[in-house]
């Protein structure tokens, strides 16, 4: 069984501060993908990163950065810098890599309000 | 182009009526997904097709029929829903599980409404 675990239902932050939003995940498989997406108000899920078990480099991208620990099963994303934009719900997801299982384990979701 | 379109953006129906949301993607794709997603809850998987076969039916009233005519294209007939089926309906696509770039690319969703 999966399992994802997103601690915070919302986030409220004032413009230019960091945020980070936690995920802490359960899985007997050794060998798995985690992803976070972003979703705003439009709706649409946007995909943002896909981290291989076996890979713990952690990841930068603008203002965005990755923490992968395989030792504490979490996956934490930080928002540096946060800007109105970033406004959104977040989820953090896993999947089986060996399995032909094409089924994404979501976690319940962090909404980032980020004030001006 | 990483882009999946759905029509409609929204859709009202009544309960006897038979409407059909709609989901087109030209990123080479070989696996389509349909979720269904309630306000302030993740996706919740619905059907997924791997080449055009379905291969996951998590279960879904047959109310919801799906149907993947090509590689491309992806539908979902709906026929005597009720009012809870009222949902965020999200498409999905992404390469298949022996490729090693399996994220899956969404849509904007049809916010469907059943009256």
């Amino acid at each position: 069984a999966q399992k994802v675990t997103q601690a915070q239902t919302e986030i409220s932050v004032v413009e230019k501060e960091d945020v980070t939003l936690d995920c802490v995940y359960e899985t007997r498989d050794t060998t798995y993908y985690l992803f976070w997406y972003k979703q705003p108000p439009s709706g649409e899920l946007v995909f943002l990163i896909r981290r291989n078990s076996f890979d713990e480099q952690n990841e930068i991208s603008g203002r965005y950065s990755w923490n992968f620990q395989k030792s504490t099963s979490s996956f934490n994303f930080t928002i540096t810098a946060s800007q109105v934009v970033d406004s959104a719900v977040y989820f953090c997801a896993l999947s089986n890599l060996i399995s032909n299982d094409y089924k994404l384990s979501f976690g319940a979701g962090t909404t980032v309000t980020v004030r001006a | 182009d990483t882009e999946v379109t759905q029509t409609p953006k929204h859709l009202v129906m009544g309960m006897t009526n038979k409407k059909s949301l709609k989901c087109e993607q030209h990123m080479g794709h070989r696996a389509m997904y349909w979720y269904k997603q309630k306000a302030k809850k993740p996706p919740e998987l619905m059907f997924v097709y791997s080449y055009e076969k379905l291969s996951i039916n998590e279960s879904v009233p047959s109310r919801f029929s799906p149907e993947c005519p090509n590689s491309s294209l992806l539908n979902l007939h709906l026929h005597a829903l009720q009012p809870e089926d009222s949902a965020l309906y999200l498409c999905a696509s992404s390469h298949v599980r022996d490729s090693l770039s399996t994220e899956q690319y969404f849509g904007p969703g049809t916010r469907l409404t059943v009256t």
